[in-house]
């Protein structure tokens, strides 16, 4: 059983660079999220989608973007990276009221 | 207020003791209640969804209160295993349920 998947799982870029995280479930959930994890800080929420086509900002949104354009697949796009993202990245799917399922997550760095 | 506050702790126990967690929430209205578990550098798990009478698994017993809008969680006879961080989330209600994380709880068991 895959659950969630996050694609990739380490990643180096160079301030400016820009790259996109890839999460796909395959439960059917209508909700998947976004969250960003920095020692201290516990989870926080960086954009949500509560369907297929429909996305929204979370706690920490500016310097991301997000698409969702396929049900399965919630996308986390950085344009134009800084240090300050650099960061751990969860994703994770849940149904409308129930547990929240998460990826292994994504260790990003930006020098 | 944060939404959702936990004791950061670290909770130093020895093995075999019994050890309790609470979490405070500030939404009265909200409706979903769980327990994770994260181990250093890993994705959070679940560990229990908490029950409005109260639900046990093995060693680990989870309590709503709403009146005082908390959640509790018990560990009896403690092992080196549970060492870990436990979040405590918050789904709420009006058409939202965005999980809301607390900060977590450090648990060190030591021989």
């Amino acid at each position: 059983n895959a659950g969630v998947t996050q694609t990739p799982k380490f990643r180096v870029l160079k301030t400016g660079q820009s790259m996109t995280l890839l999460c796909a479930q395959d439960m059917n959930h209508e909700y998947m999220y976004w969250y960003r994890q920095d020692p201290g800080m516990g989870l926080r929420l960086i954009h949500y989608s509560v369907g297929e086509g429909t996305t929204a900002k979370g706690e920490v949104p500016d310097g991301y973007n997000v698409s969702r354009l396929k049900k399965q697949n919630f996308l986390l796009g950085l344009e134009s990276a800084a240090p300050s993202q650099t960061s751990v990245y969860f994703c994770a799917s849940s149904r409308f009221t129930g547990e929240l399922f998460f990826g292994e997550g994504s260790r990003l760095t930006v020098l | 207020r944060k939404e959702v506050e936990q004791d950061p702790g670290p909770f130093n126990v020895p093995e075999g003791a019994t050890v309790a967690f609470n979490c405070t929430y500030s939404n009265s209205a909200s409706q979903s209640f769980f327990w994770y578990r994260q181990d250093c550098r890993k994705e959070p798990k679940l560990l229990m969804s908490v029950y409005s009478s109260g639900n046990e698994d093995g060693r680990f017993t989870a309590q709503l209160n709403r009146a005082s809008q908390y959640i509790s969680l018990l560990i009896r006879d403690s092992k080196l295993s549970d060492s870990a961080t436990y979040l405590c989330v918050v789904k709420g209600s009006g058409g939202s349920y965005i999980p809301t994380f607390g900060r977590g709880t450090s648990l060190i068991v030591h021989p």
